[in-house]
């Protein structure tokens, strides 16, 4: 199946501080990249859709401005949490679909996922 | 508003045992289901992919059953193993834009 790789894989920052997460699809070339927040005991939920060269959609309540997402090319998209406080700490998990066969058939490829830590 | 329910929240059970996971959705109109395994703190697996014409899809010793009319699917596991312990999570598509309407997961705990 097709690769997904996801950095870091875990990350403690200070409150007030930025963190970046990357998305990378290594063996194809991902249109659309999923980004996911799951916290303890609760099941994933989509924070935002974004398609390669245009701006992200976000899901309501999700904000735009501190979670900020940049898919600039068919292979890397990008999670900048802003500001981060100690809420912000979970489990992120981006997911992408593209141009292969087996994506195209609605399956998604998911990454390890990002565990955030905001003390 | 689709919503996905999966029954039981937690199921453990002793090696070897055949099992069965269920998944429901209140909106028949899908356009595909997939079955997901988590490891604790780690990310996704695709198991199995059911698209809304399929009835069933296999892997292995898994087999997941679609029956849209009802609202449901099944994922049969056979002959579990101590590795198959993780939180097993259905997805519906609604659509051909691939965004996942998620149930919360069944945690599987096999007894060695």
């Amino acid at each position: 199946g097709a690769v997904v790789s996801q950095h870091p894989s875990r990350v403690i920052c200070k409150s007030g501080t930025s963190v970046k997460i990357e998305c990378r699809s290594l063996d194809f070339q991902a249109t659309t990249m999923f980004w996911y927040r799951q916290f303890p005991k609760q099941s994933l939920m989509l924070m935002a859709t974004s398609n390669e060269g245009s701006k992200a959609t976000y899901e309501q309540g999700v904000e735009k401005d501190k979670f900020l997402i940049n898919h600039a090319s068919l292979t890397l998209s990008t999670l900048t949490v802003t500001s981060a406080h100690p809420e912000d700490s979970s489990f992120y998990i981006c997911s992408a679909r593209g141009r292969r066969q087996d994506v195209n058939t609605g399956e998604l490829f998911f990454g390890e996922g990002s565990r955030l830590t905001v003390l | 508003k689709q919503e996905v329910t999966q029954i039981p929240a937690a199921l453990s059970v002793p090696e070897g045992e055949n099992l069965v996971l269920n998944c429901s959705f209140t909106d028949s109109a899908i356009y595909n289901l997939q079955w997901f395994r988590q490891d604790p703190g780690k990310g996704l697996t695709s198991l199995l992919l059911i698209q809304s014409s399929q009835r069933e899809q296999t892997s292995g010793r898994l087999n997941a059953s679609l029956d849209k009319s009802s609202g449901r699917s099944t994922l049969y596991i056979a002959a579990s193993q101590p590795g198959d312990s993780a939180t097993y999570l259905c997805a519906v598509s609604p659509d051909s834009n691939y965004q996942l309407i998620w149930g919360a997961g069944t945690k599987l705990i096999i007894k060695p």
